[in-house]
């Protein structure tokens, strides 16, 4: 069965600072893994996904993903985190042999100024 | 805008009750997804149609029931309604059934329960 695990419900990080949002997964065959972003009162956006290739992924706004098979890990990175990247940010993994998708409870990303 | 519009924006409406949640795909899209996002549930994928047919199914209660007819728009029907059913109803679509496309969500419906 597959799974997905977000393990920080909130992830505070200072503007102009690195940030990262952690996200494991399990599955039984190769993972096709997602990270999606919500803003207040909107639908979720893609941001980034991992299919198959160069292990580090380039995405919308700045961000960008390292897909480690050992550890199971596809965690979301940014450079130089900005006030305006506060949201809620969602992993999530599809099983190449099964046809879900299941996303991660979200963590909330603060930026203070 | 991601293209995909959900109608209505917020309903309210009694326990025991049935809704209707409509929702239309970006231009071309033939997969529609449909999510319920609560508090204490995440975000939970409920069903997915390609070109008309149902083709996954998570998490979707018997009270629940959806469909996406030929001109590609999916409908949502929850029945029997419980104050638990109470969240925001997503639906996402995708140019094809393949799973590794990425999916453009709608806005929402917010559904309250009373």
């Amino acid at each position: 069965a597959q799974s997905v695990a977000q393990p920080e419900d909130q992830v505070n990080v200072a503007e102009g600072n690195p940030l990262t949002v952690k996200c494991t997964y399990s599955v039984s065959g190769n993972p096709y893994l997602f990270w999606y972003v919500q803003y207040p009162n909107r639908g979720l956006q893609f941001l980034l996904k991992y299919i198959t290739g160069d292990n580090l992924v380039k995405g919308s706004y700045g961000f960008e993903a390292e897909f480690n098979k050992s550890q199971t890990s596809f965690h979301l990175k940014k450079p130089s985190a900005l006030v305006s990247d506060s949201a809620l940010y969602f992993c999530a993994v599809r099983d190449s042999s099964a046809s879900k998708i299941i996303f991660g409870s979200g963590t909330r990303l603060s930026i203070r100024p | 805008d991601s293209g995909v519009t959900q109608t209505p924006k917020h309903l309210i409406t009694a326990t025991g009750q049935r809704v209707t949640l409509r929702c239309s795909p970006r231009s071309g899209d033939l997969s529609v997804y449909w999510y319920q996002q609560s508090l204490d549930q995440g975000l939970q994928f409920l069903i997915q149609y390609y070109n008309g047919e149902e083709r996954a199914k998570g998490n979707i209660l018997e009270r629940f029931s959806a469909q996406q007819f030929p001109d590609l728009h999916s409908e949502l029907n929850l029945s029997s309604l419980e104050l638990g059913d109470s969240a925001l109803y997503f639906c996402a679509s995708t140019s094809g059934g393949a799973l590794e496309n990425e999916q453009f969500f709608g806005p929402g419906t917010r559904l309250t329960v009373l």
